[in-house]
């Protein structure tokens, strides 16, 4: 069974720093690309940012570049994102997901972790 | 950037009804569309990729059509556990939502 559990989502004030952590079991980890997808309080769905099961490869919004960085640990079939520089836009439910094709496309998601962004 | 629309924002309707949802490509995005549900306090579930490809363990009422710029989500029959939010995806965008009530 396919399982995504995420992990570090807390109160932190603007500019502060956070690191996120996913923990997958169930299916061969590095054959996948994984992704982290936010969701704001009482809002829509925003893709965050992906990488390549191999690591050969990540992707970020626009909005997050320079700030929040994706990365993994094969070893450990874990998935990570380091957030920097929290502004409150960023408090959101933060979904780590399993990539199922080349079209981005979740085929698993984890229960999500909430990050808040307020002094 | 390809932006997607969904209507309507909310469709009310009864358990047993025929719900339609569509989704709209501001260009086209061949048939590389997916789906997701939502319900309340839980995370999305994928329903439908590349348009029309129920995913592991989506019941037969849920069905996806469409290509192009024009997409359709059908559920044939609405149960109760279907009364959700559910959205359309293309690669790194999602549509805002169509919400499913009870009228």
């Amino acid at each position: 069974e396919v399982q995504l559990v995420e992990s570090g989502g807390n109160l932190v004030q603007p500019g502060g720093s956070l690191r996120l952590s996913c923990a997958a079991s169930g299916f061969s980890f590095t054959n996948y690309w994984m992704s982290w997808v936010r969701q704001a309080p009482g809002k829509g769905l925003e893709w965050v940012a992906n990488i390549k099961g191999d690591e050969s490869a990540s992707y970020q919004v626009d909005s997050v570049k320079g700030r929040f960085s994706i990365s993994r640990d094969n070893t450990k079939n874990s998935l990570y994102l380091q957030m920097n520089s929290l502004r409150a836009e960023d408090t959101a439910i933060y979904y780590c997901t399993r990539v199922r094709d080349s079209n981005d496309v979740s085929d698993y998601w984890g229960q999500g972790t909430l990050v808040t962004v307020s002094s | 950037e390809i932006v997607l629309t969904q209507s309507p924002a909310t469709l009310s309707l009864s358990p047993g009804e025929r719900a339609t949802l569509s989704c709209r490509a501001s260009q086209s995005v061949s048939t590389y569309l997916a789906w997701y549900q939502q319900k309340p306090g839980q995370a999305p579930r994928l329903l439908i990729y590349d348009a029309s490809n129920r995913a592991t363990g989506i019941p037969a009422r849920f069905s996806g059509s469409g290509s192009g710029t024009d997409f359709t989500l059908t559920i044939s029959s609405l149960e109760p556990e279907d009364f959700a939010v559910y959205y359309c995806q293309h690669r790194k965008g999602f549509g805002p939502g169509t919400k499913v009530d009870f009228k």
